[in-house]
């Protein structure tokens, strides 16, 4: 069955870089756009970025665009989000989640979700 | 980038049909789905490409779309049906994805 298991979140200060990597199974990989997406405490979903399945595109959010970057490992499986400058606004779960369509990007459902990381910006 | 426009919160009795509804310009050309997500735990998708229900979703569950609005019909809400509800649609630019604010369902 499809995994995807986020790591690498964690406490970081305003400023600071923060890698999260998100290792997928039980799938190929390498047929699927990937998306991240957060989750402030207490609020809702908010799209980040999405790759496409040969890492050939990429596409931000606005709130993030210019300081996080997407980026994937197909040979390993692996996803990552690289985040820098942090702020206190972008302390959220972050979820990778699959995009619904193989070789093609429907940027319009995600069918499986990971169980999120949680990133804390605070001093 | 376009916004998607949900009611923050919507009550049901046991056993009755609720509609959650989902407004945004991107509608217009995109398909909505739509999410399930309980205290503690990751999304699940209910609905995409606006009717269509994954492998292991209740037929309770049915989607609809109507000019700018797309909802999600719960007919027959169970007391597990209680939880937030999201909308999702490729924004007006294509490239991008929007999320609607979410609606809070309580099932009485």
């Amino acid at each position: 069955q499809v995994q995807l298991v986020e790591s690498g979140g964690g406490v970081v200060q305003p400023g600071r870089s923060l890698r999260l990597s998100c290792a997928a199974s039980g799938f190929t990989f390498s047929s699927y756009g990937m998306h991240w997406v957060r989750q402030a405490p207490g609020k809702g979903l908010e799209w980040v970025a999405v790759i496409w399945y040969d890492g050939s595109n990429k596409f931000y959010g606005d709130s993030v665009n210019g300081r996080f970057y997407i980026s994937r490992d197909n040979s390993k499986n692996m996803l990552y989000l690289q985040m820098d400058s942090l702020r206190a606004d972008d302390t959220a779960v972050y979820y990778c989640a699959r995009d619904g369509l193989q070789w093609l990007l429907s940027l319009s459902y995600f069918d499986n979700w990971g169980q999120g990381s949680l990133v804390t910006v605070s001093s | 980038s376009s916004e998607l426009t949900q009611d923050p919160a919507a009550s049901v009795a046991l056993g009755q049909t609720v509609r959650i509804t989902c407004q945004g310009d991107s509608l217009r050309t995109y398909y909505a789905s739509w999410y399930q997500q309980k205290p503690g735990q990751a999304p699940i998708l209910v609905i995409y490409n606006k009717n269509i229900r994954p492998s292991g979703i209740p037929d309770r569950f049915s989607g609809s779309n109507s000019g700018n609005t797309a909802s999600l019909t719960i007919t027959g809400a169970q007391a597990e049906d209680e939880a937030a509800y999201y909308c999702n649609s490729r924004d007006s630019s294509g490239n991008h994805v929007v999320f609607g604010g979410g609606t809070k369902l309580t099932v009485l």
